[in-house]
């Protein structure tokens, strides 16, 4: 049975870009979360999205948005790179909204230059 | 406001040599408290979750117990491939249900 699963796994953009990471969840779960995980820190929530719809929202910037497809995959954007972008990002997926048991990706590891 | 502290934040333990990992926070509302290990460049790996005073979780050679203020991860017997980051996090109800709040973790070594 297929974890999580987030595309691409490594990713360097340039300040000022776009950028956009995917996350497939675990077959029957509904709700995808995405933190961002700085160097030596615990990971931080960006948004959640169950049902398709957003449940929750971090405190991040205009910049981060996201979305829920049909199928319960999500994709996270950030527009307008920062050097302080940098980090990796982590999707995780569970059954319900109350992420009682969420599962994490592999994540992907975002570089800005 | 919210917390969660992990100590130490490091820890170096010989195989074979029992220890405990600390989390205490202060969130209201507590959901659940959460546990989860990662190998460096990877996801966490979820190990347990636990719901309220009292309860006890184990697996292999960890066990996870819950106070009102605080759990502890101990690791009895550790071995080398024990070695990792272990995370701990929270979760509320109410308005913030499904978001977790992590600690900055320990980081475990334990050598032959």
């Amino acid at each position: 049975d297929a974890g999580v699963t987030q595309s691409p796994t490594h990713l360097i953009k340039t300040r000022g870009q776009h950028v956009t990471l995917r996350c497939s969840p675990i077959s029957g779960h509904k709700s995808v979360s995405w933190y961002q995980q700085v160097l030596g820190q615990g990971p931080q929530f960006i948004f959640q999205y169950y049902e398709k719809e957003e449940r929750g929202r971090g405190n991040f910037p205009d910049r981060f948005s996201a979305r829920q497809f049909p199928n319960y995959s999500s994709e996270l954007n950030v527009n307008a790179l920062l050097l302080g972008d940098s980090a990796l990002y982590l999707c995780a997926s569970s059954l319900d909204r109350t992420n009682t048991e969420a599962f994490f990706g592999q994540g992907t590891r975002l570089t800005v230059v | 406001e919210d917390q969660v502290t992990q100590s130490p934040e490091a820890l170096r333990l010989q195989e074979g040599e029992s220890s405990s990992l600390n989390c205490s926070y202060t969130v209201s509302g507590l959901r659940g408290l959460f546990w989860y290990r990662q190998d460096p460049g990877k996801g966490p790996e979820f190990l347990f979750t636990l719901y309220s005073a009292g309860e006890e979780k184990e697996k292999e050679r960890l066990k996870a117990t819950l106070t009102k203020k605080e759990s502890f991860l101990h690791i009895t017997a550790p071995k080398p491939e024990d070695s990792a980051t272990y995370l701990c996090a929270v979760g509320r109800g109410g308005s913030t249900l499904g978001r977790l709040y992590f600690g900055r973790g320990t980081q475990l070594t334990v050598w032959p």
